[in-house]
């Protein structure tokens, strides 16, 4: 079985520069997650999706970061315009159902560097 | 609120050393799940084990053990016998948001050196 694929998995751009990655989902997980993992610390969700909806973007900075999952299977997530402290690795999960019990399949995540 | 701490920032043993990783979390949820993952350089974050807060049984799978005690909100792991391949950032993670949120810790770096 394929895992979570994400593309591209390295990006470098300047700041005020406009960046948008890809993931693309375990076949059948109807549940989509960002997170951002910023050097030295634990990854933090930014947005949850649960087919083509959003059930959770409390921690997306919604001014620059937008995403969106139209047919409830592959994801972009865009930064436009980024800034320095948007430097972090961005991880893309699935699991079958969004609750306690099931578990988050991730995937390589995309180095963003932005200078 | 949710909130996983992981006091280690680096451990560094010898092969074949074991290594304990502490994990303290704390929520007001009765209900909730915690997680060990791996990180290793190539960057994927890989599951190791889950524990459910009903299940204080603590368990051994492989080289893998894990201590739980509801009682001082501590869900501690430990490696036995390490291996160069045990090298990696390990995270604690919590689980108790009915939509699934993962809160994860700040990750111990395990560095085992032949």
């Amino acid at each position: 079985e394929a895992g979570v694929a994400q593309s591209p998995r390295y990006k470098i751009i300047e700041k005020r520069q406009s960046v948008a990655f890809w993931c693309n989902p375990i076949s059948g997980h109807a549940t989509l997650y960002w997170y951002q993992q910023i050097l030295g610390q634990g990854p933090k969700l930014l947005i949850q999706f649960q087919n083509n909806g959003v059930v959770d973007d409390s921690q997306l900075p919604k001014d620059r970061f937008s995403a969106e999952r139209l047919k409830g299977v592959d994801s972009t997530l865009k930064i436009q315009p980024a800034k320095l402290e948007d430097s972090a690795v961005y991880l893309c999960a699935s699991s079958l159902e969004a609750g306690l019990r099931n578990e988050q399949f991730f995937g390589p995540g995309t180095r963003l560097t932005v200078l | 609120a949710q909130k996983v701490t992981q006091a280690q920032t680096e451990i560094s043993v010898v092969e074949k050393e074991d290594v304990t990783l502490d994990c303290v979390y704390e929520t007001r949820d009765t209900t909730y799940y915690l997680f060990w993952y791996k990180q290793p350089p190539s960057g994927e974050l890989v599951f190791l084990i889950r524990r459910n807060s009903f299940d204080e049984q603590n368990e051994i799978s492989g080289r893998y053990s894990w201590n739980f005690q509801k009682s001082t909100s501590s869900f501690n792991f430990t490696i036995t016998a390490s291996q160069v391949v045990d090298s990696a950032v390990y995270f604690c993670a919590l689980r108790s948001d009915s939509w699934g949120k993962l809160q994860f810790g700040a990750g111990t770096q395990v560095v085992v050196t032949p």
